[in-house]
């Protein structure tokens, strides 16, 4: 069963930084890796959706990055701004024959301070 | 605009009571979802639907109802015998007819309060 864990749990930061968060997945047999922005009391926004051909992905500032063999994704983000700050949680496929579900990592509280 | 869309934004339950949250999505997905999130937590899948008429149980289905008589709806159903229902519901949807399959889309959320 695929389980998604993400570190650190929240992260404080002062503007313009570039930072790294982390998301490890225990399914390695995955096809694509999805990473999402939450804002207090919204919806999820898709950020990067980065499959298993490729080893990186990137939107702007936003940089995700995905090693199967390690069972890793870093979502990267240059010169952080504080709109950046957010909820990143990613997600994977459920694996075996579940491939229509996702299941969620808890998530990265982002603070960016001015 | 090609989205989802819930309703309501905010819903108060009283004890006892059945309630239902609306989804709506416009993008022609085969597949739709519905997830809990509770404080500090990540999404937990209560029900997802393949294809009109079909739904299965996620990790979370009881005490929740679906259904899915057409591809652009996917209600759920809160009933009283689910003892702790205060939560963000997030329904979402994914094409699952073209690459990437399971690439998830989601709406606005709708906030659950049991008074």
């Amino acid at each position: 069963k695929q389980e998604v864990t993400q570190i650190p749990a929240a992260l404080s930061v002062p503007e313009g930084e570039n930072l790294v968060l982390n998301c490890s997945f225990t399914d390695s047999a995955i096809y694509n890796l999805q990473w999402f922005r939450q804002d207090p009391g919204k919806g999820l926004t898709s950020l990067l959706l980065i499959q298993s051909s490729q080893r990186e992905q990137t939107s702007g500032r936003l940089n995700a990055s995905l090693d199967k063999s390690s069972g890793r994704s870093t979502l990267y983000i240059a010169a952080s701004q504080p709109g950046d700050s957010a909820t990143y949680l990613c997600a994977a496929p459920g694996g075996g024959t579940s491939y229509d579900k996702v299941i969620f990592g808890p998530g990265t509280s982002l603070s960016v301070i001015p | 605009d090609g989205g989802i869309t819930q309703s309501p934004k905010y819903l108060f339950r009283k004890e006892g009571q059945n309630v239902t949250l609306s989804c709506e999505q416009n993008l022609n997905h085969d597949a739709m979802y519905w997830y809990r999130q509770d404080p500090g937590q990540g999404l937990r899948l209560i029900y997802y639907s393949q294809i009109v008429n079909d739904f299965q149980k996620g990790d979370i289905a009881e005490g929740y109802s679906v259904s899915r008589e057409k591809k652009e709806s996917f209600p759920l159903t809160v009933t009283s015998a689910q003892k702790n229902p205060t939560a963000f519901y997030l329904c979402a949807s994914s094409p699952r007819d073209r690459r990437p399959y399971n690439e998830q889309f989601f709406g606005p959320g709708t906030r659950l309060t049991v008074l």
